[in-house]
C-alpha cells in the first residue's frame, strides 16, 4: 500500500466501549497528525507526534489517547465517549514538523467515520 | 473563534468555466497558505500553496491569488472539468516554527457538464 492508510473506515460504538483507531503511512515521514471534523465545522488539530514524541495536544479529553510506537504507526485509543465524539477522524504525515522556514505538506489518510451511540 | 473563513459552503459552475473559491483569514502572522481537495470517502490531497511572499502562484489550471492586505486568498480553476467536483479546503499555517495548519470549513464545487 502506498500513502496514509486508516482503519477502520467505519466504526460504531457505545458510550461504555473502548476501542482504538489506526494509521499508516508508507511515505517514510517523521511527523504524524490526528485531526477531528465535526460536521460544518474545519478540520481541528488534535496531536502531533514528531520522532514519535507528542509535540502538541490541543486541548483534548483524556477519554482521547494517541500512541505512536513508530514513526510510521500512529494509534488513537478512544474510550468512555460522548455522542458528540462522533465525527470524521483523519490522520496526516509529513516529512518534518516545524522545522521552521517551510512548512511541509500534511498527506491525509481517508479518514474514520465514528459514530458513539 | 475561526481564523480561515470559507464563506461560500457550495459553488455550481458550467463545465468550460472559471471557478473561483475564496477564503478569508483573520491572523496577521499567517504566511503560509495551502488548498486541500477532498472527494467523497477519501482524505483531503494538498492542491496548491503560496507563501506570503509572493501574490500568485500557478500550476496548470489551478491559480492561487493571495491579497495579504485584505487577508483574502482565491483558488481559480480554468477551465473547470467534472472531475473537478469536490470539497476545496483552504488551510493557512504560520512558516516560522511549527506545522499547524488551520482549515476551513470548505467549499463544495460541482461543475456541470
Amino acid at each position: 500500500e502506498t500513502g496514509v492508510t486508516q482503519t477502520p473506515r467505519h466504526l460504531v460504538m457505545g458510550m461504555t466501549n473502548k476501542k482504538s483507531l489506526k494509521c499508516e503511512q508508507h511515505l517514510g515521514h517523521n511527523a504524524m497528525y490526528w485531526y477531528k471534523q465535526s460536521a460544518k465545522k474545519p478540520l481541528e488539530l488534535m496531536f502531533v507526534y514528531s520522532l514519535e514524541e507528542r509535540v502538541e495536544n490541543n486541548s483534548v479529553p483524556s477519554r482521547f489517547s494517541p500512541e505512536c510506537p513508530n514513526s510510521s504507526h500512529l494509534f488513537l485509543h478512544l474510550h468512555t465517549l460522548q455522542p458528540e465524539d462522533s465525527a470524521l477522524y483523519l490522520c496526516a504525515s509529513s516529512r518534518t514538523y516545524g522545522a521552521g522556514g517551510h512548512t511541509d505538506t500534511q498527506y491525509f489518510g481517508p479518514g474514520t467515520r465514528l459514530t458513539v451511540l | 473563534d475561526q481564523q480561515v473563513k470559507q464563506n461560500s459552503p457550495s459553488l455550481s459552475v458550467q463545465e468550460g468555466r472559471i471557478s473561483i473559491l475564496n477564503c478569508d483569514y483573520t491572523n496577521s502572522m499567517f504566511d503560509y497558505f495551502l488548498w486541500y481537495k477532498k472527494y467523497p470517502a477519501e482524505g483531503p490531497t494538498f492542491l496548491i500553496s503560496i507563501s506570503s511572499i509572493k501574490d500568485k502562484n500557478e500550476d496548470g489550471r489551478f491559480t492561487v491569488f493571495l491579497n495579504k492586505s485584505a487577508k483574502h486568498l482565491s483558488l481559480h480553476i480554468v477551465p473547470s472539468q467534472p472531475g473537478d467536483s469536490a470539497v476545496y479546503f483552504c488551510a493557512a499555517s504560520e512558516q516560522t516554527g511549527a506545522n499547524n495548519l488551520f482549515f476551513g470549513t470548505g467549499t463544495r464545487l460541482t461543475v456541470i457538464p
